[in-house]
């Protein structure tokens, strides 16, 4: 296991369209984020899960976002309905129990909407 | 809610110097702060955390200083080389509500001049 894997890298989609992104975490780490990076930025907060419970989430994440961990590994976020403001770079990252912060992010999902 | 800043934009240093980056928050109870590294086209970094009882620590070529007193922090980079050139983040949280989710700053951009 090198790290965090996210899939796809590049997402290019038509406005009102759905998409998913994949996350696959460092596979002893129980706690799995999501955040999201514009240009120019750092990242944002989006949503948290320890093993397959979705404990916190930022109030960027509009109704349209859902996130899941269904087996507590990896997990997906899917974007319905997607606006010109929903581009941007989607990170993951991951951590272990016992080293809370210095968790380990993914190279990202960079998504377009046109 | 935590608000974190970063003082320049733009850090450009000849090879060999030291480097110096800034960073500001707004909320005093933060108590963990983390400096992250983001090289073009990939996720943050882990460089170095401290947390708010302590005032400095020291990793490979760089030291991270915190001032809570006045809410700044600074990570020091020594003898900075090429492949230092990168953008730079630091994030905070704090642990009064039991959040689990960093607030990173906007970021600096360090330009290393051969």
């Amino acid at each position: 296991d090198t790290g965090v894997s996210q899939n796809p890298r590049h997402k290019i989609t038509k406005r009102g369209q759905n998409v998913t992104f994949r996350c696959d975490p460092i596979s002893e780490h129980n706690r799995l984020y999501w955040y999201r990076q514009t240009l120019g930025q750092g990242p944002e907060f989006l949503t948290y899960f320890q093993n397959e419970a979705q404990l916190e989430k930022s109030r960027l994440l509009s109704d349209r976002f859902s996130a899941e961990r269904p087996k507590g590994s990896f997990s997906t976020l899917e974007i319905q309905r997607t606006e010109q403001g929903d581009s941007a770079m989607y990170l993951c990252a991951s951590s272990s129990w016992d080293s809370l912060y210095g968790y380990t992010f993914g190279s990202g999902t960079r998504l377009t909407v046109v | 809610g935590e608000s974190v800043g970063l003082h320049l934009p733009t850090l450009s240093v000849q090879e060999g110097d030291n480097s110096i980056i800034n960073c500001a928050y707004s909320n005093s109870a933060s108590d963990y702060f983390i400096w992250y590294k983001q090289e073009s086209g990939k996720g943050p970094q882990f460089i170095i955390d401290i947390r708010s009882n302590m005032d400095k620590r020291q990793g490979q070529r760089v030291t991270v200083l915190l001032n809570k007193t006045v809410k700044h922090l600074s990570l020091q980079i020594a003898a900075t080389q090429p492949g230092d050139s990168a953008v730079y983040f630091c994030a905070g949280d704090s642990m009064d509500t039991g959040r689990r989710a960093l607030t990173f700053g906007s970021g600096t951009r360090l330009q290393v001049q051969p």
